[in-house]
């Protein structure tokens, strides 16, 4: 196992349009992240699922965002009806328990809405 | 409100000299810190952490120091190479309230750069 991996890795998109990310986690970690980071600023939380259940939401995923992550494994995040505002780089993250070495990310996917 | 702050958004240093990287948070239930290396086009890399009930904690060239009483955090680079030149993100993490696990609230990060 690789890591965590991401697909894709970029997504040019009209404004309007909706697009769909994927997560891959590492294999064994149960818990998986979703984060969103604007430029200059750090990651910031978006969702978490614990197997196949999403336990926490950030007041950031408005409704226009879904997450899932069907069978515990992978993860998608979808974005309907694209902003300009939607514009970030979108990272995943999965750990295994509560480590204290945090969380291993993937590289992100940067969507850009035009 | 940012419950995690880093006030310097860059720093530059010379190869060989220490490097000092600056974190404050608000946010008295944060159990552990954790500090991220980035570079650009990948995802943030873990690089060490230190216990809320610790002082001080070492690996390699690494050493975080946390001032509860202020809380305050650092990440000393001893010596700084080309090669750290990256950001560096102070994260702080939480419980997040009956979900079972925990919530990491990053700092907007810190370019350091290191001069050969």
């Amino acid at each position: 196992d690789t890591g965590v991996s991401q697909d894709p890795r970029h997504k040019i998109t009209k404004r309007g349009q909706n697009v769909t990310f994927r997560c891959d986690p590492i294999s064994e970690h149960n818990r998986l992240y979703w984060y969103r980071q604007t430029l200059g600023q750090g990651p910031e939380f978006l969702t978490y699922f614990q197997n196949e259940a999403q336990l926490e939401k950030s007041r950031l995923l408005s409704d226009r965002f879904s997450a899932e992550r069907p069978k515990g494994s992978f993860s998608t995040l979808e974005i309907q009806r694209t902003e300009q505002g939607d514009s970030a780089m979108y990272l995943c993250a999965s750990s295994l328990e509560t480590a204290h070495y945090g969380y291993t990310f993937g590289s992100g996917t940067r969507l850009t809405v035009v | 409100d940012q419950q995690v702050k880093q006030n310097s958004p860059s720093l530059s240093v010379q190869e060989g000299r220490i490097s000092i990287l600056n974190c404050d948070y608000t946010n008295s239930m944060f159990d552990y810190f954790l500090w991220y290396k980035k570079y650009p086009a990948e995802g943030p890399t873990f690089l060490i952490s230190i216990s809320s009930i610790k002082d001080k904690n070492e690996d390699g060239r690494f050493t975080v120091f946390l001032n509860k009483s202020a809380k305050h955090l650092s990440l000393h680079i001893v010596p700084s190479q080309p090669g750290d030149s990256a950001v560096y993100f102070c994260a702080a993490r939480a419980l997040l309230s009956g979900a079972g696990s925990y919530q990491l609230t990053f700092g907007k990060g810190t370019k350091l750069s290191v001069i050969p």
